[in-house]
């Protein structure tokens, strides 16, 4: 149980362009939703929290205007990354929390996040 | 805010060897979950273990346990009778009790190599 799906894997565009990145839980729903963001060799940094139904809320440092996120469904969540650039290139993941119960709902899982090239 | 810190960048040991990879955090909080994830190669975030603030008593998953000091705000992760496979960068992170509605702070990460 928990799997959370994520697609593309891999995405290279061109500069200017924007993308969408998909989240999904599979077999468990998610009012709430996460996405975070992992440089080359580095930890990951939360960016936003998608909240199904309302707003999503972003971390400070993080641009809305540029990172869209759209929690459409409870099981799909989207972040688009609109006229990217270079510095945009990086490893997306989200994750979703737990249902409760044993596993607690602090319990994150994961998504096999998407590596994101720009050219 | 909270912090985490891992202060180990990279460790190595033998095979079947014991290695403790250790990470310590700050917070003003007093309900929280601490967490150890894997990451291998393959980049998928897999959970390794996991430790309610509130219980005294130390988390183990068959390999993996921790040792919990909540006064020193320590959280270290101990894996026994290494294997090849546990190579991987291992992830400390923090998240406060709020049922799901807040994110991970995670440490740099140590990078956790296993020779044969």
């Amino acid at each position: 149980g928990a799997v959370v799906s994520q697609h593309p894997s891999r995405v290279i565009c061109k500069s200017g362009t924007s993308v969408k990145i998909e989240c999904r839980s599979l077999d468990f729903q998610a009012t709430t939703m996460f996405w975070y963001r992992q440089f080359p060799k580095q930890s990951l940094m939360l960016m936003a929290t998608s909240n199904e139904g309302s707003k999503a809320t972003y971390e400070q440092g993080v641009e809305k205007d540029k990172f869209l996120i759209n929690h459409a469904s409870l099981t799909l969540s989207t972040l688009t990354v609109t006229s990217a650039h270079p510095e945009d290139s990086s490893f997306y993941i989200c994750s979703a929390p737990g249902t409760g119960g044993r596993v607690g709902r602090e319990t994150q899982y994961f998504g096999p996040g998407t590596r994101l090239l720009v050219l | 805010a909270q912090t985490v810190t891992q202060s180990q960048p990279e460790m190595s040991v033998q095979e079947a060897e014991t290695v403790t990879l250790s990470c310590t955090y700050d917070t003003s909080e007093n309900n929280y979950y601490l967490f150890w994830y894997k990451q291998p190669p393959s980049r998928q975030m897999i959970l390794v273990i996991r430790q309610e603030a509130y219980k005294q008593q130390n988390a183990t998953e068959n390999r993996f346990s921790v040792n919990f000091q909540k006064a020193a705000k320590s959280f270290s992760l101990k894996i026994s009778d290494s294997q090849l496979g546990d190579t991987a960068m291992y992830f400390c992170a923090f998240i406060y009790s709020g049922g799901g509605a807040d994110g991970l702070t995670f440490g740099k990460g140590t990078h956790l190599i296993i020779q044969p």
